[in-house]
């Protein structure tokens, strides 16, 4: 079945230490994105990539890298630099960047202790 | 810049009650529009979508209706269920062209709460 994979669901970090979320999807889309969602927000976009090997910024990417080597896969990392990281992440992807819909993971809920 | 906004929520009904979950957007161009559930602790579902005016889309139920003239997109339901608990999202998203990329802009989000 396709669809988008995020792993791990949970995931503990020591503050101050760099974290990587994974992301894959067997969709063949060719853009792919990172969202941040806090309890009682929206989602905030942190990053996305409309093709390999390129990737912008998006409102919120202050203390958060990624990379995008293959077009299935999208990670990212959170950095000490982060704030504030405690949230749920989710990735999703889309086709292309016209007006179709995207299609998300099932979210990575990161604690910092 | 683009921009949703949705009713404050949260919103409390009992099973079988009327929805409706207001959302306006500001865009440039002509955006597509789409509401997003969120069950608890999971990722985004897409409910419906409309990519233009005048467009009605519809799915389990829920609808809502693409309002160029009052830039709106409005979910609604007509018997809610326990099952439609949630978290609804609504959503624009530009076409391509000019220095859109494509993405999607989201409303903050409104808790529904339906009681038996």
């Amino acid at each position: 079945d396709g669809g988008i994979t995020q792993s791990p669901k949970y995931l503990f970090r020591k503050e101050g230490q760099n974290v990587t979320l994974s992301c894959e999807q067997n969709l063949n889309h060719d853009a792919m994105y990172w969202y941040r969602q806090d309890p009682g927000q929206g989602l905030r976009l942190i990053y996305y990539s409309q093709i390999v090997n390129d990737f912008q910024k998006g409102d919120i990417a202050e203390g958060y890298s990624v990379s995008r080597e293959k077009k299935e896969s999208f990670p990212l990392t959170v950095t000490s630099a982060q704030k504030n990281p405690t949230a749920f992440y989710l990735c999703a992807s889309s086709p292309d960047r016209g007006a179709t819909e995207a299609f998300f993971g099932q979210g990575t809920r990161l604690t910092v202790v | 810049g683009n921009s949703v906004t949705q009713m404050e929520g949260p919103v409390t009904l009992s099973e079988e009650a009327f929805l409706t979950i207001n959302c306006t957007y500001t865009a440039t161009g002509y955006p597509s529009l789409f509401w997003y559930v969120q069950y608890p602790g999971e990722g985004l579902q897409l409910l419906l979508k409309a990519t233009k005016a005048d467009d009605k889309g519809s799915n389990k139920g829920f609808e809502a209706t693409y309002r160029k003239e009052t830039t709106s997109f409005h979910l609604e339901k007509g018997s809610v269920q326990v099952s439609d608990s949630a978290v609804y999202f609504c959503a624009l998203r530009r076409g391509a062209g000019g220095t859109s990329y494509g993405k999607l802009t989201f409303g903050q989000g409104t808790i529904l709460t339906v009681h038996p």
